[in-house]
């Protein structure tokens, strides 16, 4: 069975940083694109990050350039998200989602973590 | 401001059919090469995958679910409405052009 389970959100002052992790199991994580969605509060879902199944390829919305990173470690079955210089509009569930097919086609989600910028 | 454009809600009584569209430009649905998904999600849960590849079912989802895409405007079309078919809706892909991904505002279906 396909799971993936987020981890790292949590409550965070502006300009502070938080990492998240996906953990993955019941498939070969290494195979797939991974991908990081948002969704605010009472919002749509955004689309964050990106990354190739290889890690060699990452993209990012224009949202969250330079300030969030996304990763992956093939040998833990883990994908990471990296958020530095956060601001209250990153406050949001945050979904990590498997892409087959490259085609941002998402099959599977996990329940998401929350990350709360405040002071 | 999303980058496909779907409608804030729509609504039908049970057993009827609905549809719902979405939106977008040259560079997104409009480009031969891009696919277009929906998604489908209860307040509270994630979001689940309804369609693929415009048209695709996933192992799961009923054929009262089905896809099209026709020039820059996917379109989700629900037949046989049940209550549990509420709750909202997404369309979503790439944009070759800005090089993201790109998710509709979503759509709101109620059930009457």
């Amino acid at each position: 069975e396909v799971q993936l389970v987020e981890s790292g959100g949590g409550l965070v002052k502006p300009g502070g940083s938080l990492r998240l992790s996906c953990a993955a199991s019941g498939f070969t994580f290494s195979m797939y694109s991974m991908n990081w969605v948002r969704q605010a509060p009472g919002k749509g879902l955004e689309w964050v990050s990106s990354l190739t199944a290889s890690g060699s390829h990452k993209y990012h919305a224009d949202s969250v350039q330079g300030r969030f990173t996304i990763s992956r470690d093939n040998t833990k079955n883990s994908l990471y998200l990296d958020m530095n210089s956060l601001r209250a509009e990153d406050t949001a569930i945050y979904y990590c989602a498997r892409e087959p097919a490259g085609n941002q086609d998402l099959d599977y989600w996990g329940q998401g973590t929350l990350v709360t910028v405040s002071s | 401001q999303s980058v496909l454009t779907q409608p804030p809600s729509v609504s039908a009584a049970p057993g009827q059919k609905v549809t719902i569209s979405c939106s977008g430009s040259d560079s997104n649905i409009g480009d031969r090469g891009r696919f277009v998904s929906w998604y489908h999600q209860v307040p509270g849960t994630a979001p689940k995958l309804l369609i693929y590849d415009n048209n695709k079912r996933p192992s799961g989802i009923p054929d009262r679910f089905s896809g099209s895409k026709s020039g820059t405007t996917a379109t989700l079309g629900i037949t046989g409405l049940q209550t549990g078919d509420e709750g909202d809706y997404y369309c979503g892909t790439w944009d070759s052009s800005l090089e993201v991904g790109v998710f509709g505002g979503g759509t709101k279906l109620t059930v009457l």
